[in-house]
């Protein structure tokens, strides 16, 4: 089955540590994003990449890093620089950017800064 | 700036019809999105109108008025399973998804 997968689900991490949340997917996709969710609040996009080893910043990119190095796979990393990390990531994906820009998401990952 | 806004909860009884507005101003328009949310888990597609109007696809129907800015999503014959978050979504000019915060529908017996 083509899909996305983000793991892991529930993450917990100390406070002044760097995570990386994974995200693959097999739909042979070519654009790719991440979202942060908060409560009551929109998904609000942190960074997307259009092709391989390019990647543009999103609205809110401060203190979170990328890479694309393969088509199918878009970690994030969260660094210490980022000041409330805790909430849930989504990642995303979609055929191209084009009119027609219907996303698919993964399950998420829930991360908590202790 | 950009702006998307839509109710933060509603209410509706099993077996009714609930209708969900968003209102938008955004930089251009290339489209607009519905998806459902379920509480923890990810958002899924329901619809995707660009040209003014209805369109419908089974108990969920959306529309569409680019001169108003604004769109509707209409429930039929509630269910309980269709308590989610139902989140509104604009393409812009530079093919962005900008985001509402969505709307809690809870389905109440």
């Amino acid at each position: 089955d083509g899909g996305i997968t983000q793991s892991p689900k529930y993450l917990f991490r100390k406070e002044g540590q760097n995570v990386t949340l994974s995200c693959e997917q097999n739909l042979n996709h070519d654009a790719m994003y991440w979202y942060r969710q908060d409560p009551g609040q929109g998904l609000r996009l942190i960074y997307y990449s259009q092709i391989v080893n390019d990647f543009q910043k999103g609205d809110i990119a401060e203190g979170y890093s990328v890479s694309r190095e393969k088509k199918e796979s878009f970690p994030l990393t969260v660094t210490s620089a980022q000041k409330n990390p805790t909430a849930f990531y989504l990642c995303a994906s979609s055929a191209s950017e084009s009119s027609y820009n219907e996303q698919f998401f993964g399950p998420g990952t829930r991360l908590t800064v202790l | 700036g950009q702006n998307i806004d839509q109710p933060t909860e509603m209410t509706a009884t099993e077996g009714a019809i609930v209708q969900i507005n968003c209102t938008y101003q955004t930089s251009g328009f290339n489209g607009l999105f519905w998806y459902q949310q379920h509480a923890g888990e990810a958002p899924t597609f329901l619809s995707y109108n660009v040209l003014d109007g209805l369109e419908e696809k089974g108990r969920f129907s959306s529309f569409l008025s680019r001169s108003k800015g604004y769109s509707y999503l209409l429930l039929k014959e509630l269910q309980m399973k269709d308590s989610a978050s139902y989140l509104c979504a604009v393409v812009d000019s530079n093919y962005q998804l900008i985001w509402g915060a969505g709307t809690k529908l809870i389905i109440k017996p």
